[in-house]
């Protein structure tokens, strides 16, 4: 049962054209959300995170939107640079329980910037 | 300051052979993780240490074992390797469990023959 789905395993753009990776979840009890980037043998690396008492974040370039309604958030890279191109992941977490600080991934969407 | 290291960066192990893989962090991380990933399943997690002397199972344990053998080091065990367990694996460390940003190893590429 894929909590966090990202379901397009890649995306081609062009540099300097605006970049957006969806993420969808199922489950309502996350609350936490974060964005990761990973380069080939390499190991994830934190990019961005909106709390669920938001919907919306921006660092720079990147910005993080989350409808709670739909159970959906998207990643808008602008503008988009060959720098970029890595896998995305998304993560969730909820703030109760036993799922405190523990984080679900998505699969996954390779990102392509093509000069 | 290293961060998250992780040792080693390949190993390739026969079926039923057992293996440790090790991680560090130097960053006074609280919480550890061991995450596995495979193609199209992202990254799913096989135990956690929320502080040291803590362990407990994530979404996958079945075939692992862990120690947290002081605040900076937290080892995975595989006793009986099978080929379902080749896979990259990262460590991540995090200050406190309330802190969702995770850190992680550059991660160990393990093949199960």
């Amino acid at each position: 049962d894929q909590q966090v789905k990202q379901n397009s395993p890649s995306l081609s753009v062009q540099e300097g054209r605006i970049s957006i990776l969806n993420c969808d979840y199922t489950n309502s009890m996350f609350d936490y959300f974060l964005w990761y980037k990973k380069y080939p043998a390499e190991g994830p690396t934190f990019l961005i995170s909106i709390s669920s008492i938001k919907d919306k974040n921006e660092d720079g370039r990147f910005t993080v939107f989350l409808n709670k309604s739909a159970k959906h958030l998207s990643l808008h890279i602008v503008p988009s640079q060959p720098g970029d191109s890595a896998v995305y992941f998304c993560a969730a977490s909820g703030t109760g329980g036993t799922s405190y600080g523990k984080l679900t991934f998505g699969q996954g969407t390779i990102l392509t910037v093509h000069p | 300051n290293a961060g998250v290291t992780q040792t080693p960066k390949f190993q390739v192990l026969k079926t039923g052979q057992s293996m440790t893989l090790q991680c560090a962090q130097d960053m006074n991380h609280n919480s550890m993780y061991w995450y596995r990933q495979d193609p199209g399943m992202g990254l799913r997690l096989i135990y956690y240490s929320a502080s040291e002397g803590t362990t407990d199972k994530g979404e996958v344990p079945n075939g692992y074992n862990v120690s947290r053998l002081n605040k900076r080091e937290f080892s995975l065990r595989l006793e009986s390797a099978a080929p379902s367990q080749t896979s990259v694996y990262f460590c991540a460390s995090t200050s406190t469990q309330s802190s969702y940003e995770q850190y992680f190893g550059p991660g160990t590429r393990l093949t199960v023959t």
